[in-house]
């Protein structure tokens, strides 16, 4: 039973432009969402989070977006680099700080010079 | 500052063998984790321990045992080896309430042959 899930295993972009990464989940108690950054050989890194209250969250070149109707939520990369190449993990949880993050399957992100 | 360390990095492990996936945190992190990562799927949480001395199960959590006597160290005991428990696994630790995500170690390949 899969509440997180990334359907795109993978997606390819040119140097510069915006990336898509998209994830949906089904448990309406989720309130907190994360994204994870992971490289091989390495653990996932923190990337940005979202709580549930806000619609929108940016760092630098990373937005998270998020649509609660939908239970639905995107991370933007833009402009997207080359050392953006990774797998992406979409992770959400029902309480901030939860003994509990449910991961979505990933997806690899390649970023094409 | 290392984080959180995981040892061994590599292992193959015979049907019925034992062993200990060691985890240390060096970052006074309250919250400690233990996830699996089986190919083309989501992490899944087994063990997590709130505090030295508290542990409870996660959604995996049939074939392991942990322990927590101290806070730094968050160690994955596997009694009877079994080929489904080849996987990646990765331990983790975090503040329970600042909700900016975990810290994840660089996991431990598992082989059970």
């Amino acid at each position: 039973d899969q509440q997180v899930k990334q359907n795109s295993p993978s997606l390819s972009v040119q140097e510069g432009r915006i990336s898509i990464l998209n994830c949906d989940y089904t448990n309406s108690m989720f309130d907190y969402f994360l994204w994870y950054k992971k490289y091989p050989a390495e653990g996932p890194t923190f990337l940005i989070s979202i709580s549930s209250i806000k619609d929108k969250n940016e760092d630098g070149r990373f937005t998270v977006f998020l649509n609660k109707s939908a239970k639905h939520l995107s991370l933007h990369i833009v402009p997207s680099q080359p050392g953006d190449s990774a797998v992406y993990f979409c992770a959400a949880s029902a309480q901030t700080g939860a003994n509990n993050l449910f991961f979505g399957t990933g997806t690899r992100l390649t970023v094409i010079p | 500052n290392a984080g959180v360390t995981q040892t061994p990095k590599f292992r193959i492990l015979k049907i019925g063998q034992s062993m200990t996936l060691q985890c240390t945190q060096d970052m006074n992190h309250n919250y400690m984790y233990w996830y699996r990562q089986d190919p083309g799927m989501g992490l899944k949480l087994i063990y997590y321990s709130v505090g030295a001395g508290i542990t409870d199960k996660g959604e995996v959590p049939n074939g392991y045992n942990v322990s927590r006597s101290t806070t730094e160290d968050f160690p994955l005991r596997l009694e009877l080896a079994a080929p489904s428990q080849t996987s990646v696994y990765f331990c983790a630790s975090s503040y329970p309430s600042t909700g900016d995500g975990y810290t994840f170690g660089s996991g431990t390949r598992l082989t059970v042959v």
